[in-house]
């Protein structure tokens, strides 16, 4: 069974940085996409960055585009979210997400998420 | 860019057929998909390529997208399926993925 997990979330005050990891196994990592998802409390899903299997494309947000990198390193099986300049609003869990298709993606494999909370 | 509606809440008794829309721009002429959420839980996907259900989803679960709006139906909905859904698409115009706001599935 696929195995996302996720690490890194913490309290970080405005316009800090923190580094999301996530560790895959169970699947051959540099064959997906894999994607970044994040949920504010209490509200809906929402999508922050894709990057292909071999990290040549990469996807984001406008809402954290030129904040936020999203990166991959295939010989640890292992997808990062760097994050920087955060404001109170990138409060959220974020998820690791394997996509599924070929652009046109989908997410059956979620791992349990990481909360970053931004606050003073 | 791309947006996707949902009704906010959804109400059905037991046994009886729930249906959640998600509406967008020309989305039939997109591919879409279905999450179910569940309280402290990451999403499950119920709904892929518009009507394929993932090994292990009932029956019960369709999907359907013929015109706007696309539709997520559950039959002999049970007090197991209160949730939250989501529906999600790949924009390609902006090579953006796009998750509707979500519907609170309540189960009278």
């Amino acid at each position: 069974e696929v195995k996302l997990v996720e690490s890194g979330g913490a309290l970080v005050q405005p316009g800090g940085s923190l580094r999301l990891s996530c560790a895959a196994s169970k699947f051959t990592f540099n064959s997906y996409w894999m994607t970044w998802v994040r949920q504010a409390p209490g509200k809906g899903l929402e999508w922050v960055a894709n990057i292909k299997e071999d990290g040549s494309e990469k996807y984001y947000a406008d809402s954290v585009k030129g904040r936020f990198t999203i990166s991959r390193d295939n010989a640890k099986n292992s997808l990062y979210l760097q994050m920087k300049s955060l404001r109170a609003e990138d409060t959220a869990v974020y998820y690791c997400v394997r996509g599924d298709g070929d652009y046109n993606l989908f997410f059956k494999s979620w791992g349990q998420g990481t909360l970053v909370t931004v606050s003073s | 860019s791309y947006v996707l509606t949902q009704p906010p809440s959804v109400s059905v008794a037991p046994g009886k057929t729930a249906r959640i829309t998600c509406g967008g721009s020309s989305i039939g002429g997109k591919t879409v998909h279905w999450y179910q959420q569940k309280p402290g839980q990451a999403p499950v996907l119920v709904i892929y390529y518009d009507n394929e259900r993932p090994s292990g989803i009932p029956e019960r679960f369709s999907g359907s997208n013929s015109g706007n709006p696309a539709t997520l139906t559950i039959s002999r909905v049970e007090a197991g399926d209160e949730a939250d859904y989501y529906c999600q698409v790949w924009d390609s115009s902006s090579d953006h993925v796009i998750f509707g706001g979500g519907t609170k599935l309540t189960v009278l």
